[in-house]
């Protein structure tokens, strides 16, 4: 079975300096997805940014980009230049081809808190 | 706005009853997804449908069932509640089969089991 193992329960950082959340993941799989949602106090979830793991390129969205270690099966999110609205609940996530079809795996998560 | 409407938002209710959460996927989105976060579990998926059909199963118990309807519309139906069922339901939709792409999430509905 698919896992996903986020390592840091809660993290700070200031506004405007940067900060890296860390995730692993564990699969025998060699075509899948990964994530990062976020959940504001607002408790709605919302995609930050996608991975597929066949692409060497790390994924980038403005302010927020991925370190995918394929080999290491690591899968960090970097959050620059951090703005107060970024702080929430940040969840990796993994889908796969396999036994994994149609389930997104959801670790832990990580609370972010950017102070001003 | 995600598109996604959960409804009902807050529901209390008490230990060995029944209830049903319902989810209207976002426009032109063919499968659901419903998933269980509570505070020790986490995130846990538990049913997915697509065009009517189940396609995927997590960890959903025995006491629980859901169904998409014809107009795409799903709904979770939770009976012989227990305290640890209390918890965040989340609803999803996307256009696809699979949740390789973006999942658009309702803001869930918060059970309470007293």
């Amino acid at each position: 079975a698919q896992t996903v193992t986020q390592s840091q329960p809660e993290m700070s950082v200031q506004e405007a300096e940067t900060v890296t959340l860390s995730c692993t993941y564990d699969t025998s799989e060699n075509n899948y997805y990964l994530f990062w949602y976020k959940q504001p106090p607002s408790r709605q979830m919302i995609l930050v940014i996608r991975q597929e793991a066949y692409k060497q390129q790390n994924a980038t969205e403005n302010r927020f980009s991925v370190n995918f270690q394929k080999a290491a099966k690591s899968f960090s999110l970097k959050i620059s230049d951090s703005q107060l609205g970024d702080t929430a609940m940040y969840f990796c996530a993994f889908t796969g081809s396999g036994t994994s079809y149609g389930k997104l795996t959801f670790g832990q998560g990580t609370i972010l808190t950017v102070h001003p | 706005d995600s598109g996604v409407t959960q409804t009902p938002k807050h529901l209390i209710t008490a230990t060995g009853q029944r209830v049903t959460l319902r989810c209207s996927p976002r426009s032109g989105d063919l499968s659901v997804y419903w998933y269980q976060q509570s505070l020790d579990q986490g995130l846990q998926f538990l049913i997915q449908y697509y065009n009517g059909e189940e396609r995927a199963k997590g960890n959903i118990l025995e006491r629980f069932s859901a169904q998409q309807f014809p107009d795409l519309h799903s709904e979770l139906n939770l009976s012989s509640l227990e305290l640890g069922d209390s918890a965040l339901y989340f609803c999803a939709s996307s256009v696809s089969e699979r949740p390789t792409g973006e999942l658009f999430f309702g803001e869930g509905s918060r059970l309470t089991v007293l």
